[in-house]
């Protein structure tokens, strides 16, 4: 039982490179989530996909694009890096009915941007 | 939107002392309230949750309580071991299709042996 895979695990890009972060679930889930992580500022959102074929901005999503491939794969997209966008990238996925509103997260996508 | 902050930053005791972590929102229509736990490399990992229906919530040495009116929550973790070491993040949700969580800044727990 994987869960939520991400890949890669670390990245260094040159500014303004392009590279697409991969995350795909094996739990049947209907939500997808991209969060960043930077030292002091917690999670937050960049985009969110609530169920197949949507796909919605988060808190910050200025510099990114998103992709729902299928309900298993849930992509994220650097068009053109920048040293701001140097963090911890998290996919993470969410059953989306009932009362279950755990979210399981993947082990993270560390990206350095020089 | 939604507004999690949470404290302290940073908090160590030793083992076997009981830890606090609080949290505020600025949501009054939140009705979900998760704990995470990250350890060092590793993604975030739900560790205890309640609902706005109930005012606390147990598990072995964790305990959560809430607060609605005045809008806070708290994890308390009990007889803590070293391995209780990392950091803890809190976070609030309205619920709904996307249910997104907005996270507090995250306390790193350090318990000295």
């Amino acid at each position: 039982n994987a869960g939520v895979t991400q890949t890669p695990k670390f990245q260094v890009l040159k500014t303004g490179q392009s590279m697409t972060l991969q995350c795909a679930q094996d739990m049947n889930h209907n939500s997808m989530y991209w969060y960043r992580q930077d030292p002091g500022m917690g999670l937050r959102l960049i985009y969110y996909s609530a169920s197949e074929g949507t796909t919605d901005k988060g808190e910050v999503p200025n510099g990114y694009n998103v992709s729902r491939l299928n309900k298993r794969e849930f992509s994220l997209r650097l068009e053109s890096a920048a040293p701001s966008q140097t963090s911890v990238y998290f996919c993470a996925s969410k059953r989306g009915t009932g009362s279950d509103h755990g979210y399981t997260f993947g082990s993270g996508t560390r990206l350095t941007v020089v | 939107g939604e507004n999690v902050e949470q404290h302290p930053s940073t908090l160590s005791v030793q083992e076997g002392d009981s830890a606090v972590i609080k949290c505020t929102y600025s949501d009054s229509a939140s009705n979900y309230f998760p704990w995470y736990k990250q350890e060092l490399g590793k993604g975030p990992q739900l560790i205890i949750d309640i609902r706005s229906n109930v005012g606390e919530k147990k598990d072995q040495r964790i305990a959560v309580t809430l607060n609605k009116t005045a809008k806070h929550f708290s994890l308390h973790i009990t007889e803590t071991q070293p391995e209780d070491s990392a950091v803890y993040f809190c976070a609030a949700s309205r619920g709904g299709a996307g249910n997104m969580l907005t996270f507090g800044g995250g306390t790193r727990l350090m318990v000295k042996p």
